[in-house]
């Protein structure tokens, strides 16, 4: 099973400020097959980068996801009021899928 | 654009059998694998399991292998997650999902969730 470590455990940062979040896994991701979500309380994930650095359809331009083999970054480039929340990365390189135990970006 | 509805919040007491499910609705059911997820209690996501709807093949994670099933009706476009003998460690929030597909192939990602169930168990 492919274990995905998340850092740092809370971001804390203003509006307008960038967000830097890392993960790394414990083997090799094969072509680059990971995932990051954002969680808001109360609701689903969504999606928002796959395949390490494509933005999934409607997400804005602020965020961008970079990486290969074992170390991904999700960057937001100037933090909005919206984007306080939790961050997860997910791998989909081997079996089982794995999340990691996530990122919260707080005020 | 379509969308996932999940059953309602189940309370449920421990060795109960229950079946909770996912109904897809405006798109094509039969593009997309869907895959459940539990999220315990102030905890993070965990991936149980995923099944292709045309054909129901289903892939487990060890960690749930044998703990519950997951199916679907075809001809409801409908998914279910189902536990035979309830215990209260699976209290927790489930969701379903869709794997996401672009121009260029579909990838085990997710870009549709349902809006979760709530399960609680306790005597």
């Amino acid at each position: 099973e492919i274990v995905l470590t998340q850092s740092p455990g809370t971001l804390s940062l203003s509006p307008g400020e960038r967000a830097t979040l890392s993960c790394r896994a414990s083997q090799s991701v094969s072509s680059s097959n990971l995932a990051w979500y954002q969680q808001k309380p109360a609701q689903a994930p969504r999606l928002l980068i796959y395949a390490a650095s494509r933005r999934a359809a409607g997400i804005p331009a602020r965020f961008s996801g970079s990486g290969s083999g074992t170390d991904f970054t999700l960057t937001i480039s100037r933090l909005e009021p919206e984007d306080f929340a939790l961050y997860y990365c997910q791998q989909y390189g081997g079996s089982p899928l794995t999340f990691g135990g996530g990122t919260r970006v707080e005020l | 654009e379509g969308q996932l509805v999940q059953s309602g919040k189940e309370v449920r007491k421990p060795g109960e059998s229950l079946k909770i499910s996912c109904k897809a609705s405006g798109y094509r059911f039969f593009s997309n694998w869907i895959a459940w997820v539990r999220q315990m209690p102030g905890e993070g996501l965990e991936w149980m399991g995923i099944i292709y709807p045309v054909d129901s093949d289903t892939r487990y994670s060890p960690s749930f292998q044998g703990q519950v099933t997951i199916s679907v009706d075809k001809s409801t476009d409908t998914a279910y997650l189902e536990w035979s003998s309830l215990k209260a460690a699976d209290t927790a929030m489930y969701y379903c999902a869709r794997t996401y597909c672009d121009n260029f192939g579909c990838y085990r990602a997710f870009d549709m969730w349902g809006q979760g169930t709530q399960v609680i168990v306790s005597p």
